[in-house]
């Protein structure tokens, strides 16, 4: 059971515009910044969002985020084929004085 | 170029312990934490601890009493140790580097260590 709660799937077409939520607290959350990770099958998780919608280098900016409350979404624009990954969100949790993670979306490019 | 390769260990029986290193190339081992992380089959991610350069580690709570992070600077490199193994334990397990105020900016990974508990 993880701490943070998202979806299991999120489908869209080519094209498309999808958003994943993440559903957490006041101590994760509610208080600290949000990160966004894409993790491509069998390979390790990537940085995608990190802090109020910054992006790594090399990052489209199709991918960004928005957080209000204990919530935050991922919004991925112009849906491409690559974009076909397991998808988690991320806060530190003040209670555990540690990161928590959501159980991960995966999304499918139909 | 920051790399970091891991190695250890990938069958294990129950009881016995896990033992995981991860070594840092291209990149001082100081200004960051060092973290590990595990994905059990099909699951999703786990933060079991991390350690900064001057050592000291900290645990996730729920694996506290089993889990040891110890780092070696002169190798530029950072362990993992899991006592008492159990199936629950079975995962991938990851090396990765977090920044020095967000933990959680963890931009650079190892490659993973599935990891196997057999009874």
């Amino acid at each position: 059971q993880s701490v943070l709660t998202q979806p299991p799937s999120a489908s869209g077409t080519p094209g498309q515009r999808v958003t994943i939520s993440c559903s957490g607290s006041s101590s994760n959350i509610g208080s600290n910044y949000v990160y966004w990770y894409q993790q491509l099958p069998g390979t390790a998780p990537k940085l995608l969002i990190y802090r109020n919608n910054q992006r790594p280098s090399g990052v489209p900016d199709r991918f960004s985020d928005s957080k209000s409350g204990t919530s935050a979404s991922l919004a991925i624009s112009g849906l491409r084929s690559e974009d076909e990954a397991d998808y988690y969100c991320a806060a530190w949790d003040d209670s555990l004085s540690g990161p928590v993670f959501g159980g991960g979306t995966k999304l499918t490019v139909l | 170029q920051v790399q970091l390769q891991q190695w250890g260990a990938g069958l294990l029986k129950s009881s016995e312990t896990l033992s995981l290193t991860c070594a840092v190339y291209g990149e001082s081992f100081s200004g960051y934490y060092w973290i590990w992380i595990r994905q059990p089959p099909g699951k999703g991610l786990e933060w079991i601890g991390e350690i900064n350069h001057s050592g000291s580690p900290k645990y996730n709570p729920s694996l506290k009493s089993r889990v040891t992070i110890s780092v070696d600077t002169s190798k530029n490199q950072f362990s993992l140790k899991l006592s008492s193994v159990t199936a629950a334990d079975t995962a991938v397990y990851y090396c990765a580097r977090g920044g020095v105020t967000y933990r959680l900016h963890m931009d650079v990974w190892g490659k993973g260590t599935t990891v196997t508990v057999s009874s």
